[in-house]
């Protein structure tokens, strides 16, 4: 099983600033790479794909990078809507694509 | 419209099964495999398994197997998943969400809770 591990847990960020996320996996997943949002009450929201493909009508300041072990979801700019948990996950090693634990982006 | 919809809210007694649905519409329904993923209160994802639509093979994780199954009808383009054996640990959203690879499509969830 492929153990994905995304730091940090929470994290603090004013509205307008930069927000980045990390998540590594403890094997090569290549670009087999995706990051959901989720906000209370609703299901994860696709966002990025092959580590660095934005979903369709996912917002150009959601950024992903990383190939490998080491990813990053960079969100520029953030607006109140942004504020959310967010997953990575790993669809390399089919069929068990394993989710990392989430880092929550609150409001600092 | 593209979209999964999942059965109503259950509440289970320990020991039960429960049986959820996820019907799809808008694709072609074999095109793309099926994935169960759970999230108790407050806590991450946990992937339960996965149907392939076309042929109805399964591959469920090691932490479930023998008290879940997937199954699905062609005919009106709905996958299922049931558990057994049901403890308060079970108390969950459960998830079906389409994969091309990523999950692209998820249902709302279907609440699930264990209370004696």
């Amino acid at each position: 099983e492929i153990v994905m591990t995304q730091s940090p847990a929470t994290l603090s960020v004013s509205p307008g600033e930069r927000a980045t996320l990390s998540c590594r996996a403890s094997q090569s997943v290549s670009s087999d790479l995706a990051w959901y949002q989720q906000k209370p009450g609703q299901a994860p929201r696709l966002l990025i794909y092959g580590a660095s493909t934005r979903a369709t009508g996912i917002p150009a300041r959601f950024i992903g990078s990383g190939s490998g072990t080491e990813f990053i979801l960079t969100i520029s700019s953030l607006q109140s809507e942004d504020f959310a948990v967010y997953y990575c996950q790993q669809y390399r090693n089919w069929p068990l694509y394993t989710f990392g634990q989430g880092t929550k982006l609150e409001i600092k | 419209q593209v979209q999964l919809v999942q059965s109503g809210a259950e509440v289970k007694k320990p020991g039960a099964s429960v049986k959820v649905s996820c019907k799809a519409s808008g694709y072609t329904f074999n095109n793309y495999y099926m994935h169960w993923v759970r999230q108790a209160p407050g806590q991450g994802l946990e992937w339960l398994g996965i149907i392939d639509p076309s042929g109805g093979t399964t591959s469920y994780a090691q932490k479930f197997q023998g008290r879940v199954t997937m199954t699905r009808d062609m005919s009106t383009s709905t996958v299922y998943m049931q558990l057994s054996s049901l403890t308060s640990e079970d108390t969950a959203v459960y998830y079906c969400a389409r994969s091309p690879g990523y999950f692209d499509l998820w249902g709302r969830g279907t609440l699930v809770t264990v209370s004696s």
